[in-house]
């Protein structure tokens, strides 16, 4: 139980174009989705929170017109990255966290999709 | 969230237990120990968490300190499919869904045959 999955897997775009990510909780539902980026050699970084039927919060310093985070039911968070540039290539990861209650509340990580700009 | 610190690497036999420690002095009372790792280009992987008492599972073995300042994240048998990096992360506890979890740099672990 408790998986996470992401789609596409990885994806190269041309730069200006726009890219969108899918995170679904296959199993349990989620109240709450995570969008970390990871770049070569170094931790992940959170990007953004997003509560189902709400807006999502961004971190400092990540933009939200650049990234669009739609988590639109419990299963689902999309993460939209409009007008890519090369600077955009990374691992991006989501993670989702269970209804309080159910399937022990760990926050689960999908597999990441690796997105690179040429 | 607490600030963790832990060594940048650390070298292990086939078969030996893995002993992988973490300082979490600035920890609060509701804050809970949190270990995942994440094999090179995958998603991190839950281990194991735990808020005073030592915690067991399939995976691994948590030993948390008395003072809950420190932490130790024992793999019993360690096999070459553990090579990965160990995070050690302090976070609010599972009733807390909205809170993300703050990665540091991790421990990488290399087991060696």
């Amino acid at each position: 139980g408790a998986v996470v999955s992401q789609h596409p897997s990885r994806v190269i775009c041309k730069s200006g174009t726009s890219v969108k990510i899918e995170c679904r909780s296959l199993d349990f539902q989620a109240t709450t989705m995570f969008w970390y980026r990871q770049f070569p050699k170094q931790s992940l970084m959170l990007m953004a929170t997003s509560n189902e039927g709400s807006k999502a919060t961004y971190e400092q310093g990540v933009e939200k017109d650049k990234f669009l985070i739609n988590h639109a039911s419990l299963t689902l968070s999309t993460l939209t990255v409009t007008s890519a540039h090369p600077e955009d290539s990374s691992f991006y990861i989501c993670s989702a966290r269970a209804i309080p209650g159910l399937v022990g509340n760990e926050q689960y990580f999908g597999p990441g999709t690796r997105l690179t700009v040429t | 969230d607490a600030k963790t610190t832990q060594p940048p690497s650390m070298d292990c036999a086939e078969g030996r237990a893995a002993n992988l420690p973490c300082n979490h002095s600035t920890i609060s009372g509701n804050e809970y120990v949190y270990w995942y790792r994440q094999i090179h280009s995958q998603g991190p992987q839950y281990i194991i968490h735990g808020l005073k008492n030592n915690e067991t599972n399939e995976m691994a073995s948590l030993i948390i300190t008395e003072d809950r300042k420190s932490s130790t994240l024992i793999l019993p048998h360690a096999t070459l499919r553990d090579t990965a990096v160990y995070y050690c992360i302090v976070s609010k506890g599972p009733s807390n869904s909205g809170y993300a979890l703050n990665f540091g740099k991790g421990t990488s672990l290399l087991v060696t045959p």
